[in-house]
C-alpha cells in the first residue's frame, strides 16, 4: 500500500516563510496535489500536478518535487494561511492521503 | 461553476444503514469519477474509493468492502454513497470529490456529518 508521512505541525510568524514536506515512494512516479482545510469547511486544492497553482490561489502558494519528497512552500505567510494542510498522490485507482500538517501563523 | 452539494446531516443508530447524496453541477458529468473521502471529529482524510460516473464501476478501500456501495444516477447527476452496519466510529464527515480523469481530486462537496449514535 501507499503511504504518505507529513509532519504534524509546521509554525511560522506572519511574513516568514513556510515549508510542509511530503514524502513517500509513490511520489517518485506520481504527481502529488495539496489540500488546505480550515476548520469547519471542506479542502480547497492549492496545488496540483506537483508545481501548479488552481486560479484564484495566491501566488505565495507553491510547490516543488524532487524524488520520493514534495514540498509546499508558503512565501510571506499570512494568518489566515493558517490551516490544515493535506497531500496527496493517486496511483492505479488507489489513493491516499498524507495524515495532514497543521500550519501555525502568529 | 462547478458545485458539488451533499444531502444534510443525518443521525444513525449502530448496524443501521446511511445514504450521502452528491448532485454535480457546472460540468459534463459523465466527464468525470467521483470520490468518496471521509473525516473523523478531529482526525484526517480517509478515502473511501471511486465510482466512475461514465459506466458506473467502482473500486473501494478494503477496509470498506462489503459495507459500501457507491452508484451514481446520469440522469440527475447525482452519486450516491450507502454505507451499512453502521458503528460508532463510522461517526464522520462525509465529503464527495470530483476526480479528473488523471487520478486526481479536485472540486469538494460541502460534508455530509453522520453520527451514529444509540
Amino acid at each position: 500500500s501507499y503511504e504518505l508521512t507529513q509532519p504534524s505541525s509546521v509554525s511560522v510568524s506572519p511574513g516568514q516563510t513556510a515549508r510542509i514536506t511530503c514524502s513517500g515512494d509513490v511520489l517518485a512516479k506520481k504527481y502529488s496535489r495539496w489540500f488546505q482545510q480550515k476548520p469547519g469547511q471542506a479542502p480547497l486544492l492549492v496545488i496540483y500536478k506537483d508545481t501548479e497553482r488552481p486560479s484564484g490561489i495566491p501566488e505565495r502558494f507553491s510547490g516543488s518535487s524532487s524524488g520520493t519528497t514534495v514540498t509546499l512552500t508558503i512565501s510571506g505567510a499570512q494568518v489566515e494561511d493558517e490551516a490544515d494542510y493535506y497531500c496527496y498522490s493517486a496511483a492505479d485507482n488507489n489513493v491516499v492521503f498524507g495524515g495532514g500538517t497543521k500550519l501555525t501563523v502568529l | 461553476q462547478v458545485q458539488l452539494v451533499q444531502s444534510g446531516a443525518d443521525v444513525k443508530k449502530p448496524g443501521a444503514s446511511v445514504n450521502v447524496s452528491c448532485k454535480a453541477s457546472g460540468y459534463t458529468f459523465t466527464t468525470y469519477n467521483m470520490h468518496w473521502v471521509r473525516q473523523a471529529p478531529g482526525q484526517g482524510l480517509e478515502w473511501m474509493g471511486i465510482i466512475n460516473a461514465t459506466v458506473g464501476s467502482t473500486k473501494y478501500v478494503q477496509k470498506f468492502q462489503g459495507r459500501v456501495t457507491m452508484t451514481r444516477d446520469t440522469s440527475t447527476s447525482t452519486v450516491y454513497m450507502e454505507l451499512s452496519g453502521l458503528k460508532s466510529d463510522d461517526t464522520a464527515v462525509y465529503y464527495c470529490a470530483r476526480g479528473p480523469p488523471d487520478g486526481g481530486v479536485d472540486y469538494w462537496g460541502q460534508g455530509t456529518l453522520v453520527t451514529v449514535s444509540s
